[in-house]
C-alpha cells in the first residue's frame, strides 16, 4: 500500500523560503518507473502542478516557478523535499505530494496522493 | 502550456442519474489524461488514467473515453458519495496542467 505524507511549516513570512518534506512508504524512489511530484491548490481554486523528480534523478519544474523551486530526493529516508524561495501571499495554498507510476501503454500518471498541508504566507 | 477546459463548470444531478463531464485540450495529448475526484478538505483521488483505464478500487460506474483533444468522464448511476469536484489532468507534456474543475452537487 502506497502512502505519502507532507510536512512543513503552516505559516511563513513573505520573502522567506518554504521547505516541505514528503515522506512516503510502499515504494522505492530508486525503482525504475517511479516519480514523486508536488501539486498545490490555493483556497477555493484549481490544482497546479509544481515539480517532479524521477527514479533516475530527472527533475521537472513548472517553468513560471522554475527559478524559485528545487526538488530533491533522499532514497535512504524515503523522502522528497521541495523548497520554494521568496514566498509571497499568493503562494498560500494546500501543498500535496503524489506518487507517479509508469506503464508502457499509458505513460507516467499520478495514482496516490498525500493528505496535503496548508501553507499560509503572511507577515 | 496545454490548456484544459472542463464543461460544465458546475452540474446538479440526482442520485441514480447518468452524468458526463467533458475536458477539452488546447493541443492533442493522445490518451495521456487522468481524472480525479476531490471532496471538500480532502486530497484528490485518482479515478481514471490513460483516458479510459479505471484505477484499482474505483467503482465501475465511472468510465472515461476520448483521445487527442476531447475527453469525457461518465458516471452511470450516481451515488450519494459521488457528489464532489472533478478535475482532468494532462501528462502528455510538461508542465502538467489541470482543468479548472467541475463541481457536481445534488439537485
Amino acid at each position: 500500500q502506497i502512502t505519502l505524507r507532507e510536512s512543513g511549516p503552516t505559516l511563513v513570512k513573505p520573502t522567506q523560503t518554504l521547505t516541505l518534506t514528503c515522506t512516503f512508504s510502499g515504494f522505492s524512489l530508486s525503482s525504475s518507473g517511479v516519480g514523486v511530484g508536488w501539486i498545490r491548490q490555493p483556497p477555493g481554486k484549481a490544482l497546479e502542478w509544481l515539480a517532479l523528480i524521477y527514479w533516475n534523478d530527472d527533475e521537472r519544474y513548472r517553468p513560471s516557478l522554475k527559478n524559485r523551486l528545487t526538488i530533491a530526493k533522499d532514497t535512504s529516508k524515503n523522502q522528497v523535499v521541495l523548497t520554494m524561495t521568496n514566498m509571497d501571499p499568493v503562494d498560500t495554498a494546500t501543498y500535496y505530494c503524489a506518487h507517479e507510476s509508469y506503464s508502457y501503454t499509458v505513460g507516467y500518471h499520478f495514482d496516490s496522493w498525500g493528505q496535503g498541508t496548508l501553507v499560509t504566507v503572511s507577515s | 502550456d496545454i490548456l484544459l477546459t472542463q464543461s460544465p463548470p458546475s452540474l446538479s444531478a440526482s442520485v441514480g442519474d447518468r452524468v458526463t463531464i467533458t475536458c477539452r485540450a488546447s493541443l492533442g495529448i493522445a490518451t495521456y489524461l487522468s481524472w480525479f475526484q476531490q471532496k471538500p478538505g480532502k486530497a484528490p483521488k485518482s479515478l481514471i488514467y490513460g483516458a479510459s483505464h479505471l484505477q484499482s478500487g474505483v467503482p465501475s460506474r465511472f468510465s472515461g473515453s476520448g483521445a487527442g483533444t476531447e475527453f469525457t468522464l461518465t458516471i452511470t448511476g450516481l451515488q450519494p458519495e459521488d457528489f464532489a469536484t472533478y478535475y482532468c489532468q494532462q501528462y502528455n507534456t510538461y508542465p502538467y496542467t489541470f482543468g479548472q474543475g467541475t463541481n457536481l452537487d445534488i439537485k
